[in-house]
């Protein structure tokens, strides 16, 4: 099956600091990505939507600002937490679609950031 | 977006034993997927079930769907000790976005 990597795993930081994280998809066309966070023990939540080329619509209630989506080719996306705080550590996943692939989605292995 | 409801929480069986999982949802899907989840990882795509289909199969799992009750299951038959994951079910509405359930945490015993 598809592969989509997602770099880093982990990711220890300052309060402060900005944090990118990677999603690249690895053979094929991602036309669209997704951003989920998931608190432990808990499900997925939807935070965005980036299509390749275009701003990224994010979820009621995610601030823009906060998380930054780049979607600059059609196979990397980039979330990055700016000025993290403690209540940003979590684990952060990715998915891919691809034009024939919309419906079912490849998930990168998540990040887990933990900010002191 | 809607979420699936997923019951039970939690699930303990002994290896060899099925292991049953539920997922009830509120509105119209496109489809409905189940996903596992090894602790800390991303996320495995089991099987996809159209809303117009109402079983599936792949190996060991059976999905059903059952659009008027607005519910799926997933079985895993003939557990094993490498099974042991959360399970999620995930909607997928024609808005394309997919939409994941509280999960099911199954633990296998040797």
């Amino acid at each position: 099956g598809a592969v989509v990597s997602q770099h880093p795993s982990r990711v220890i930081c300052k309060s402060g600091t900005s944090v990118k994280i990677e999603c690249r998809s690895l053979d094929f066309q991602a036309t669209t990505m997704f951003w989920y966070r998931q608190f432990p023990k808990q499900s997925l939540m939807l935070m965005a939507t980036s299509n390749e080329g275009s701003k990224a619509t994010y979820e009621q209630g995610v601030e823009k600002d906060k998380f930054l989506i780049n979607h600059a080719s059609l196979t990397l996306s980039t979330l990055t937490v700016t000025s993290a705080h403690p209540e940003d550590s979590s684990f952060y996943i990715c998915s891919a679609g691809g034009v024939r692939t919309i419906e079912k989605l490849f998930f990168g292995s998540g990040t887990q950031l933990s900010v002191l | 977006s809607q979420q699936g409801e997923e019951d039970p929480q939690a699930l303990s069986i002994q290896e060899g034993e099925n292991a049953t999982m539920n997922c009830s949802y509120k509105t119209s899907i496109n489809n409905l997927q189940w996903y596992r989840q090894n602790s800390g990882r991303g996320l495995v795509h089991l099987i996809l079930i159209r809303s117009n289909e109402r079983e599936k199969h792949s190996g060991r799992l059976r999905v059903t769907l059952d659009t008027s009750k607005k519910s799926s299951s997933l079985l895993i038959t003939a557990s094993r000790a490498a099974d042991t994951a959360s399970y999620f079910c995930a909607l997928f509405s024609n808005d394309y976005k997919l939409s994941f359930g509280a999960g099911t945490t199954v633990t296998v015993r040797a």
